[in-house]
């Protein structure tokens, strides 16, 4: 059964503070996405990471994969507010493409 | 634009009461997804259909069946609510894998609560 770990589950940084957040999961898998939710709203695609090594950016978030040591990492650079919600972390685990989510992360950015 | 919709966004229903959730995509995506999504617990994935008349369960698929008789409408069926079943419900679709297409893309929600 494919687990899907992230940590930390809730992170407070002040504005213009570098970050990074983790996801291990527990079984082969080569597509790895990252999701953002704002309260009261539904998912948003970030990334999909479809291969080892693939890094992709978009803005102040940088996403990357290594599929030999089943990690995914989101980094966070000069943080501001508006980046504020909670970012989840998803594994292809079958062939009809279902995902298995972490628990996500609440990121709170302080001014 | 990818478009995925469901039915409502607030339900409240009575315990032992039948409940339809509907959920419509307008981007001819062959596999569509209900979930359910709980503080805590992430989403866990209640069932998956991957063609019209086709279903398959996901983790948590107890207390539920779905519905696929199109290709864009998946239907979430809760045969006899229960105040366990309380949770914020979404939908996604996806594209056939291997293409541009194969990201899920997610509903608003349905956030139901069985009293």
């Amino acid at each position: 059964e494919l687990k899907v770990e992230q940590n930390p589950l809730f992170l407070s940084m002040q504005e213009g503070k570098n970050y990074t957040i983790y996801c291990n999961y527990s079984t082969t898998s080569d597509r790895l996405y990252w999701y953002r939710q704002d309260p009261g709203k539904s998912l948003e695609s970030l990334f999909v990471l479809l291969s080892n090594g693939a890094v992709k950016q978009e803005g102040r978030l940088m996403a990357s994969l290594d599929t030999k040591a089943r990690l995914s990492t989101l980094h966070i650079t000069a943080a501001v507010h508006d980046l504020s919600a909670t970012y989840f972390c998803a594994v292809d685990s079958g062939s009809a493409r279902q995902l298995t989510f972490g628990s996500g992360t609440q990121l709170t950015v302080l001014p | 634009d990818v478009k995925v919709t469901q039915s409502s966004r607030y339900l409240v229903k009575r315990t032992g009461e039948k409940v339809f959730l509907e959920c419509v995509q307008d981007m001819d995506h062959e596999n569509m997804f209900w979930y359910r999504q709980d503080p805590g617990l992430g989403l866990r994935l209640i069932y998956f259909s991957y063609d019209v008349k086709m279903k398959e369960k996901g983790d948590i698929p107890e207390g539920y069946s779905v519905s696929r008789e199109k290709k864009e409408r998946f239907s979430l069926i809760l045969e006899s609510a229960s105040t366990n079943q309380t949770s914020m419900y979404l939908c996604a679709s996806s594209g056939h894998p291997g293409t541009m297409k194969e990201t899920q893309y997610f509903g608003p929600g349905t956030r139901l609560l069985v009293l």
